[in-house]
């Protein structure tokens, strides 16, 4: 049984579209995370929500915005799609002291 | 501000030899280091936590060390296989915070 899972695994999509991608996880861990993995495969914190709050968020456009619905899902809805959008991103989730757990990403290509 | 480096970029050996990878820190008030690995097309899996009280964590044929007051952590694997090759990353967190910063990986070759 998969700890964290994402949906789609890839998504290709044009400009200016406005997409989801679902974050679900199964370890009753309080904090989940969206990170972004750039084409130079550099690793970068989105946001961190504990418990359904925002605790952390970087310098995201506001076209990025997380929705937890509940502890086990963490949702990342982007509005406006843009090329430089195009990225994997990457739930996570886990607690301050213990190792964080990744899904497999989501491949997002905007053309 | 955290910054988390890592050295080589990439390092390519044959089977058998034992090898060190390297990652620095700038930011020592750090809690614990992580270690993970990632193989192309997959997501991070975590191999090593160590806490900011340790100073090695050891897993199977890998062991890491950690050194805070040098801000540097080593991550050590022992007769290396062709399964690992992957690319290797430690993040430290920013401050106190869960904030997690990451180094640019080491990608690792092991030759049959």
């Amino acid at each position: 049984d998969t700890a964290v899972s994402q949906t789609p695994k890839y998504l290709v999509t044009q400009m200016g579209n406005d997409k989801s991608i679902k974050c679900e996880q199964n370890l009753g861990h309080d904090t989940m995370y969206w990170y972004k993995q750039d084409s130079k495969k550099f690793l970068k914190i989105m946001f961190s929500y504990n418990n359904k709050e925002l605790i952390i968020n970087e310098t995201v456009p506001n076209r990025f915005s997380p929705k937890s619905p509940d502890k086990a899902h963490l949702n990342l809805h982007i509005n406006s799609l843009e090329l430089g959008d195009s990225a994997v991103y990457f739930c996570a989730i886990g607690g301050i002291d213990s190792p964080l757990h990744f899904g497999n990403g989501t491949r997002l290509t905007v053309t | 501000k955290q910054e988390v480096t890592q050295i080589p970029a990439a390092l390519s050996v044959p089977e058998g030899e034992n090898l060190v990878l390297n990652c620095s820190f700038t930011d020592s008030a750090i809690y614990n280091l992580q270690w993970f690995r990632q193989d192309p097309g997959k997501g991070l899996t975590s191999l090593l936590l160590i806490q900011s009280s340790q100073r090695e964590q050891t897993s199977g044929r890998l062991n890491a060390s950690l050194d805070k007051s040098s801000g540097r952590s080593t991550l050590y694997i022992a007769a290396s296989q062709p399964g690992d090759s992957a690319t290797y990353l430690c993040a430290a967190p920013q401050g106190g915070s869960e904030k997690l910063v990451f180094g640019k990986g080491t990608k690792l070759t092991v030759n049959p």
